[in-house]
């Protein structure tokens, strides 16, 4: 079964970090790009960040930009994301989302579950 | 950054009708737009890509159209297990790869 895990969510305080990982199983991994989108309680989707399937192309919205890292090992057919000087507004579900292609664009064919990041004094 | 006007943000249709939701670019995305659905409490499911290619395994009552700034979403005929929020999403050339606001889908 094509499935994505996601895990690493949790509570912590404006400025804080955490590490979000994405399990991916049942496909090849290395042939498809990664994101990550969040959704913040009763609002709407947002992209946040992608990387092309070798790991040497990654974008980031303008919102986590210089706060947020995207990586992927290949050979653990994970995808991560590490969140630095967290906010209260980076408050979200996070859903990590297989692209159809192997670039960073395009359709997200495959989605996680989500976790919930939540930051808060 | 390319702006996704998404309308209405929410609609109450009985079974069986045809309902329409609109998705309006800022700037030309030639056909880079896909629609999701999300039931509540789930994570989103891809309907549509590039704009009119149905998914693998989505029914065919779910149809889009459209091209350079202008889209359309259509469920042909309602039905219930097609409440929940529709999103359409752009991924052309540059980031961020903006999703619209979304679109209520209620049975009246």
């Amino acid at each position: 079964e094509v499935q994505l895990v996601e895990s690493g969510g949790g509570v912590v305080r404006p400025g804080g970090s955490l590490r979000l990982s994405c399990a991916a199983s049942g496909f090849t991994f290395d042939d498809h790009g990664m994101n990550w989108v969040r959704q913040a309680p009763g609002r709407g989707l947002e992209w946040v960040s992608g990387i092309n399937w070798n790991g040497d192309n990654t974008d980031y919205a303008d919102s986590v930009k210089g706060r947020f890292t995207i990586s992927r090992d290949n050979a653990k057919k994970a995808l991560y994301l590490q969140m630095n000087s967290l906010r209260v507004e980076d408050t979200a579900f996070y859903y990590c989302a297989r692209v159809r292609m192997a670039t960073i664009e395009g359709a997200f064919d495959i989605w996680g579950q989500g976790t919930m990041v939540t930051v808060s004094s | 950054d390319i702006q996704m006007t998404q309308s209405p943000s929410s609609l109450s249709a009985s079974v069986g009708d045809r309902v329409t939701i609109t998705c309006q670019a800022s700037q030309d995305i030639n056909n880079y737009l896909n629609w999701y659905q999300q039931k509540p409490g789930k994570a989103p499911n891809l309907l549509i890509y590039d704009a009119s290619n149905l998914e693998t395994g989505v029914p065919s009552r779910f149809s889009g159209s459209g091209s350079g700034t202008q889209f359309t979403f259509t469920i042909s005929s309602l039905r219930p297990e097609d409440v929940g929020t529709y999103y359409c999403q752009q991924y052309d050339d540059l980031p961020p790869y903006t999703f619209g606001q979304g679109t209520k889908v209620e049975i009246k």
